[in-house]
């Protein structure tokens, strides 16, 4: 059973610093892994989708890197900013799951002015 | 504007009600998923149907009846609502379907608050 970690759970950063969120799964043969942005009171935006035989993608000040071996992926945010605040979810798809997400529980980013 | 709207926003309800709650996209998409979150945050599917027809039941209680009119649309109805019932639950649609790219894009949500 495909089990998806995020640590750390909340993190506080000033305004402009470089941060790195982090996720983990349990089993390495995933399809693909998606990170999401969770606004209060919103549904969820995808941020960016790494195929399985990629290693990276990247939007802007966001990278997302992927290491199936290891079965971890960071999202690196740079020169965060306020508007970064908000919840981070990575969820990983498996190979025939029916298109099923397995998510993590977030990370609750709140970037101070 | 919105491309998945979901309503309503807020549902308070007693124990035992039958409620329903709706969902619409515009995208044009072929795959539409019903999601829940609960008090600790875990989202997990519920159900999900790609051009009217159901492809995952997640073992959900039958309490919880999915309809889908035509691929723009699924509905949950939800019959005999019970405390644990309360959570926040997610529409979403996604159009390439089965595809290493398939990118979700949600509703805004709906907290269904069971008393």
């Amino acid at each position: 059973k495909q089990e998806v970690t995020q640590i750390p759970a909340a993190l506080s950063v000033p305004e402009g610093e470089n941060l790195v969120l982090n996720c983990s799964f349990t089993d390495s043969a995933i399809y693909n892994l998606q990170w999401f942005r969770q606004d209060p009171g919103k549904g969820l935006t995808s941020l960016l989708l790494i195929q399985s035989s990629q290693r990276e993608q990247t939007s802007g000040r966001l990278n997302a890197s992927l290491d199936k071996s290891s079965g971890r992926s960071t999202l690196y945010i740079a020169a965060s900013q306020p508007g970064d605040s908000a919840t981070y979810l990575c969820a990983v798809r498996l190979p025939g799951s029916n298109y099923k997400l397995t998510f993590g529980k977030g990370t609750l980013l709140t970037v101070n002015p | 504007d919105t491309a998945v709207s979901q309503t309503p926003k807020y549902l308070v309800t007693q124990m035992g009600n039958d409620k329903s709650i709706k969902c619409e996209q515009n995208l044009g998409h072929d795959t539409m998923y019903w999601y829940k979150q609960d008090s600790k945050k875990f989202l997990k599917i519920m159900f999900s149907y790609n051009n009217k027809e159901l492809i995952i039941n997640e073992t959900v209680p039958n309490r919880f009846s999915p309809k889908s009119p035509d691929k723009a649309h699924l509905n949950l109805h939800i019959n005999s609502l019970e405390l644990g019932d309360s959570a926040v639950y997610f529409c979403a649609s996604s159009q390439e379907q089965g595809s290493v790219n398939e990118k979700l894009f949600f509703g805004s949500g709906t907290q269904l608050s069971v008393l």
